[in-house]
């Protein structure tokens, strides 16, 4: 149980385009998802949090209009990289909280590389 | 914030023997875990301590916490190939439902 899944694994895209990743929980509803970006031997640094049916809320320099995220249900949320730069080349990965308790469950990741 | 620091960044053993791996965080915390991740993969809950717990084991994993010196740590035993991976601490400090990651400890276990 408890499986998050991440699409798409790998893409690839042009500068100046928008590109849009999906998180899901499978079986069990999140109210809460968390998205991170993680730099090749780093370690992950939170984005943005994000709640079903509300505006997610952002880390200190974040830009909200260049990764927009939203929650629209309680096994779905999706960041948009919009106008992707080479800079947002980078692993996302995103989690999920439960309902019932306050353990996050990752999903697989995306590896985002822009041309 | 980042507020979890591993030591050491890196660990080479041979197969069979035991890897330690330290975590040090900053402030007051509910729980810390314990992840795994594979080369571009995802990660992998290894453990979950509350702050009230000294000691945890699951499997060859065996957990300590110390809060008084804000530190914990993490050894595996009989460590295989396949544990070869990144490790890192997340702490959950109090009052904050964001998960705070340490740096990270890449290990690798020579057949």
């Amino acid at each position: 149980g408890a499986v998050v899944s991440q699409h798409p694994s790998r893409v690839i895209c042009k500068s100046g385009t928008s590109v849009k990743i999906e998180c899901r929980s499978l079986d069990f509803q999140a109210t809460t998802m968390f998205w991170y970006r993680q730099f090749p031997k780093k370690s992950l640094m939170l984005m943005a949090t994000s709640n079903e049916g509300s505006k997610a809320t952002y880390e200190q320099g974040v830009e909200k209009d260049k990764f927009l995220i939203n929650h629209a249900s309680l096994t779905l949320s999706t960041l948009t990289v919009t106008s992707a730069h080479p800079e947002d080349s980078s692993f996302y990965i995103c989690s999920a909280e439960t309902v019932s308790s306050y353990e996050q469950y990752f999903g697989p990741g995306t590896r985002l590389t822009v041309t | 914030s980042q507020q979890g620091e591993e030591d050491p960044q890196a660990l080479s053993i041979q197969e069979g023997e035991n890897a330690t791996m330290n975590c040090s965080y900053k402030t007051s915390i509910n729980n810390l875990q314990w992840y795994r991740q594979n080369s571009g993969r995802g990660l992998v809950h290894l453990i979950l301590i509350r702050s009230n717990e000294r000691e945890k084991h699951s499997g060859r994993l065996r957990v300590t916490l110390d809060t008084s010196k804000k530190s914990s740590s993490l050894l595996i035993t009989a460590s295989r190939a396949a544990d070869t991976a990144s490790y890192f601490c997340a702490t959950d400090p109090a009052g904050d439902y964001k998960l705070s990651f340490g740096a990270g400890t890449t290990v690798t276990v020579r057949a």
